[in-house]
Order: C-alpha cells, then sequence, then structure tokens
C-alpha cells in the first residue's frame, strides 16, 4: 500500500524557515517524480513544487521560486521542502504528492503550516 | 479564487446520479486530455478516482465516470450511495510544471 506521511508543519513566525518531510513507503521511491502542492486555508489547491526522480530537475511555482527548495534522499526514500522568508501567504496544508506522468496518483494527509506572529 | 470552476456544492438521494463540473480554459482542460478528479474526506488523503479524463485506477467503482466537452470536464457519480458523500475537486494539467486544481464540491447525500 502507497504511504506518503508528511511531518515538520509548525507555528512559525514571518520571515523564518521551516523544513517538511514527506515519508514515502508501499512502492519504489526512486521510480517516481514527486511534488508538493498545498491549500491555503478557504483557498483552493495549488501546486508549489516538483523533483525529478533522480534529483537531476527541480521547479517552482513562481509564488515560492527563489524561497522554496525542493529535495529528496532516495535511500531514505524521503522529500523534503525547505521554506525560507516565510510569508502569512504561506500558511496551508501542505501535501506531498506522488505523481505518474502527468497524474498525482497519491496524495499524503498533508501538514499545516501557519505563519503568524 | 480557483484555477478551474466547479460549484461550492451538490446534493443527490441515494441511488441518484450526480454530476459535478470543472469549467477551465483551453489553455489547460480544453488543451489537454489531462484532467483528475479526486475525492477528499477532511482530514484523510486525497483519493484519486479519474485520471485522462475518463479512465478510472484499479479499485475505483464503475458509478464513477469522467466526460470532458470543450474546456468543461465532468464527475458523474451513479447510483449515489451515502459513502460517497465528501468533497470532490479536479484538476487539469496546463503544460509544463503547471497545474491547475478547482475549488473543490462538497458532495451531499440525501
Amino acid at each position: 500500500e502507497v504511504q506518503l506521511v508528511e511531518s515538520g508543519g509548525a507555528l512559525v513566525q514571518p520571515g523564518r524557515s521551516l523544513r517538511l518531510s514527506c515519508a514515502a513507503s508501499g512502492f519504489t521511491f526512486d521510480d517516481y517524480a514527486m511534488h508538493w502542492v498545498r491549500q491555503a486555508p478557504g483557498k483552493g489547491l495549488e501546486w508549489v513544487s516538483g523533483i525529478s526522480w533522480n534529483s537531476g530537475g527541480t521547479a517552482y511555482a513562481d509564488s515560492v521560486k527563489g524561497r522554496f527548495t525542493i529535495s529528496r534522499d532516495n535511500a531514505k526514500n524521503s522529500l523534503y521542502l525547505e521554506m525560507n522568508t516565510l510569508r502569512a501567504e504561506d500558511t496551508a496544508l501542505y501535501y506531498c504528492v506522488r505523481i505518474a506522468g502527468v497524474v498525482f496518483d497519491y496524495w499524503g494527509q498533508g501538514s499545516l503550516v501557519t505563519v503568524s506572529s | 479564487q480557483s484555477a478551474l470552476t466547479q460549484p461550492a456544492s451538490v446534493s443527490g438521494s441515494p441511488g441518484q446520479s450526480i454530476t459535478i463540473s470543472c469549467a477551465g480554459s483551453n489553455s489547460d482542460v480544453g488543451g489537454y486530455n489531462f484532467v483528475s478528479w479526486f475525492q477528499h474526506h477532511p482530514g484523510t488523503a486525497p483519493k484519486l478516482m479519474i485520471y485522462d479524463v475518463n479512465k478510472r485506477p484499479s479499485g475505483v467503482s464503475d458509478r464513477f465516470s469522467g466526460s470532458k466537452s470543450g474546456n468543461t470536464a465532468s464527475l458523474t457519480i451513479s447510483g449515489l450511495q451515502a459513502e460517497d458523500e465528501a468533497d470532490y475537486f479536479c484538476c487539469s494539467y496546463a503544460g509544463t510544471n503547471n497545474w491547475l486544481f478547482g475549488g473543490g464540491t462538497k458532495l451531499t447525500v440525501l
């Protein structure tokens, strides 16, 4: 059974940093690209970032480019999102998502990040 | 404001059929046959129900079907069951490193 379990969400002050992790199991992790998708309170989902199976390619939404860094450790079956210079508008539930082709086929339950003073 | 437009809510009685729409543009829904639908019970992981407009993953009931006409995709659930009550959202590929989502539709089974 495919499982994606996010962790690391917290209440953090504006301007600070936070690192999210996603532990993957139930599939061959390095066969798949992985992504982060977020949902702000009361708003729709927003694609945030993606990384290829071998970390050779990364991509970011304009809203986080230059502040967030996606990475993965295939030996640990883990995906990460380093978030710097956090803003109030980054407050959201962050989902770790597996992608097959261009289809997001498995999601985690999400990790809540709240940016507030 | 979400990029794809869905109705906020729909409802139906057990056994009936309902359809949820997902309106986009010719740059996303209309431009690619890569529309997905997800079932989401808050607090749990969203579940893929339909992909590539009208394909069902293994294990998903054939009561769920998808279609597309122009810039609007649709999810139809036939033979409504109480367990179908959930939030449903659509997603469309919109080009390299670009995916758009609908705002979600709350399905109530009366």
